[in-house]
């Protein structure tokens, strides 16, 4: 079984302060992704990654950095977090040959 | 980029009913419907997901349909039971893993 794992269920964290979340896959999945969850926004993806080292833009990257080391490890970071950060972040992973497999998520509280 | 337009936001229905949840997606090119159930405190999970070259797929008492003139696809849900109460997504990609969501229905079973 897949398995997505981030590293933090929750956090809070205060305006200004570098932030970063964490997430590993198991099953050598060659795509990984960022999404951020909001109450009737669904979900939207922050950034993706093809490769280890490579990374993408999604649809709302502003404010928002990835890295990408070790094909099982994506990190999301906030460079200075702001209150209109606060959200559900959803890690996810996959090929483009098989569905997305989502962690659980990180909902983060910006103070 | 690809824009998925989903209804309704809400949905309540009696158990033993049937629910249906449509969507609309903007790009002909799109080719990958997945739809995703989102437990409280979990990430979403892949539930039955269609290419575009069928037109209908079933897995017990979850179907999905797919109109690729007008450019919609949905999700029925027949029995409905009290476990079938979650948030649904569904999700449109060009590329088999750049997916984009719609914003999610929220689907309680009465019993």
């Amino acid at each position: 079984d897949v398995k997505v794992t981030q590293s933090s269920r929750y956090l809070v964290k205060r305006t200004g302060e570098k932030v970063f979340l964490e997430c590993v896959q198991d099953m050598d999945h060659e795509n990984m992704f960022w999404y951020r969850q909001d109450p009737g926004l669904g979900l939207r993806l922050i950034y993706f990654s093809y490769d280890v080292k490579m990374k993408e833009k999604g649809d709302i990257p502003e404010g928002y950095s990835v890295s990408r080391e070790k094909k099982e490890r994506f990190s999301l970071i906030l460079e200075s977090a702001s209150t209109n950060q606060t959200s559900m972040y959803l890690c996810a992973s996959g090929t483009s040959d098989s569905p997305l497999h989502f962690g659980n998520g990180t909902r983060l509280t910006v103070t | 980029g690809e824009n998925v337009e989903q209804h309704p936001s809400t949905l309540s229905v009696q158990e033993g009913d049937s629910a249906v949840i449509k969507c609309t997606y903007s790009d002909s090119a799109s080719n990958y419907f997945p739809w995703y159930k989102q437990e409280l405190g979990k990430g979403p999970q892949l539930i039955i997901d269609i290419r575009s070259n069928v037109g209908e797929k079933k897995d017990q008492r979850i179907a999905v349909t797919l109109n690729k003139t007008a450019k919609h696809f949905s999700l029925h849900i027949t029995e409905t039971q009290p476990e079938d109460s979650a948030v649904y997504f569904c999700a449109a990609s060009i590329r088999g893993y750049k997916l984009s969501f719609g914003a999610g229905t929220t689907v309680t079973v009465r019993a």
